[in-house]
């Protein structure tokens, strides 16, 4: 069973950095693109990048690529964020996803690790 | 990017009922189009992808349909456990965007 388990979120001042970590398991890690997508308070959806399979290549929603870092760590199965400089907006629930074995839509998804930006 | 704009925001039907959600994209996305279903508390669940094609194991009372810019998702015979939020997503060019979403609640 494909399981994406996400950890790191909770409550940051403006202007901090976090790391997100999502673990996977149940396939073979280092098969796959992996992408973060956040979902705000009020719900909206929003993609912020994806990584190959090996690591070798990533894509990233233009409003966050100065800001938001995407890598992995294959050995360890394991997908990461690196989210610096936060601002309010950033207030989100984070999700790691995998798709069917391209990157273009999300067939598996975790539980999600909530992010609150807030002095 | 692609804006994705979906209608309606909110939705009220009933059981038995069958229930279509638009999505329109800013430009063609050549079938690159997915859906989502989001229960309350819960991670959203992939509906169908390449806008008509169905993921395993979801019901056949959900389909997918469109071209160009204009999709829709159609479930037959509504039952009470599709009340939930559904998304579309266009993956034909990056940024991946979403549309807005679609709160569907019983009647």
């Amino acid at each position: 069973e494909v399981q994406l388990v996400e950890s790191g979120g909770g409550l940051v001042q403006p202007g901090a950095s976090l790391k997100l970590s999502c673990v996977a398991s149940g396939f073979t890690f280092s098969d796959y693109w992996m992408s973060w997508v956040r979902q705000t308070p009020g719900k909206t959806m929003e993609w912020i990048g994806d990584i190959k399979y090996d690591g070798s290549y990533t894509n990233y929603a233009p409003s966050l690529k100065n800001r938001f870092t995407i890598s992995r760590d294959n050995a360890k199965s394991t997908l990461y964020l690196q989210m610096s400089n936060v601002r309010s907006e950033d207030t989100a629930t984070y999700y790691c996803t995998r798709g069917a074995g391209s990157p273009y839509w999300f067939a598996y998804w975790g539980q999600g690790t909530l992010v609150t930006v807030s002095s | 990017d692609i804006q994705m704009t979906q209608s309606p925001a909110s939705l009220s039907a009933s059981l038995g009922e069958t229930v279509t959600i638009e999505c329109r994209a800013s430009e063609d996305i050549y079938n690159g189009l997915a859906w989502y279903q989001q229960k309350p508390g819960k991670s959203p669940q992939l509906l169908i992808y390449n806008a008509n094609s169905l993921h395993t194991g979801v019901p056949s009372r959900f389909s997918g349909s469109g071209s160009g810019t204009q999709y829709s998702l159609k479930i037959n015979s509504l039952q009470s456990e599709d009340v939930a939020s559904y998304f579309c997503q266009q993956y034909y060019d990056y940024p991946w965007t979403f549309g807005g979403g679609t709160k569907l609640e019983l009647k």
